[in-house]
């Protein structure tokens, strides 16, 4: 079975340029999940997809970050313009049902650093 | 949001000792208990789950354990080898999205 595929997997840019990540869940997972983790700690939850829906985006920041998941398979985050402490690696996960209490995978991840 | 507390954040022990990480939690409603193990650079790996309804579960030399009542979880590697050496996350399921703790630094020596 293919895992979470993610790419790009490092990108640097300088602040106030605008930045993507793609995201292709494992098939058939209908949950898809973005997080964001700072060096030493753990990932935090950005946004959470049930199919094309919106489940949780109540800890994106809105201001400068987007997602979407027109299709209800791939996914891609935009942070619009980036900031030093946008700093981090932004994973993506995905899980088979629509609860949070099924297992989640993950991918790589993309690591991004800002200049 | 739900704060889960992860102790120790770092642990060194001898290879074949055991290693034990424990994590505690306030909202009563968590009902999902997965821990995760991340090497260097690489992605988080589901290695263990548990949930409220049952209290102990093991996986050859990881077990976890839950204690609804005192609200915490652990997780116990018996007979550690250098690749258990990576960090590992507790997490829990609050307000219907998954939480993490801050981590654990597990060093193995040989």
């Amino acid at each position: 079975e293919a895992g979470v595929a993610q790419s790009p997997r490092y990108k640097i840019i300088e602040k106030r340029q605008s930045v993507a990540f793609w995201c292709n869940p494992i098939s058939g997972h209908a949950t898809l999940y973005w997080y964001q983790q700072i060096l030493g700690q753990g990932p935090k939850l950005l946004i959470q997809f049930q199919n094309n829906g919106v489940v949780d985006d109540s800890q994106l920041p809105k201001d400068r970050f987007s997602a979407e998941r027109l299709k209800g398979v791939d996914s891609t985050l935009k942070i619009q313009p980036a900031k030093l402490e946008d700093s981090a690696v932004y994973l993506c996960a995905s899980s088979l049902g629509g609860y949070s209490n099924q297992p989640q995978h993950f991918g790589d991840g993309t690591r991004l650093s800002i200049l | 949001g739900e704060n889960v507390e992860q102790h120790p954040s770092t642990l060194s022990v001898q290879e074949g000792d055991s290693a034990v990480i424990k994590c505690t939690y306030s909202d009563s409603a968590s009902n999902y208990f997965p821990w995760y193990k991340q090497e260097l650079g690489k992605r988080p790996q589901l290695i263990i789950d548990i949930r409220s309804n049952v209290g102990e579960k093991k996986d050859q030399r990881i077990a976890v354990t839950l204690n609804k009542t005192a609200k915490h979880f652990s997780l116990h590697i018996t007979e550690t080898q250098p690749e258990d050496s990576a960090v590992y996350f507790c997490a829990l399921v609050d307000d219907y999205k998954l939480s993490f703790g801050a981590g654990t630094t597990v060093t193995v020596r040989a």
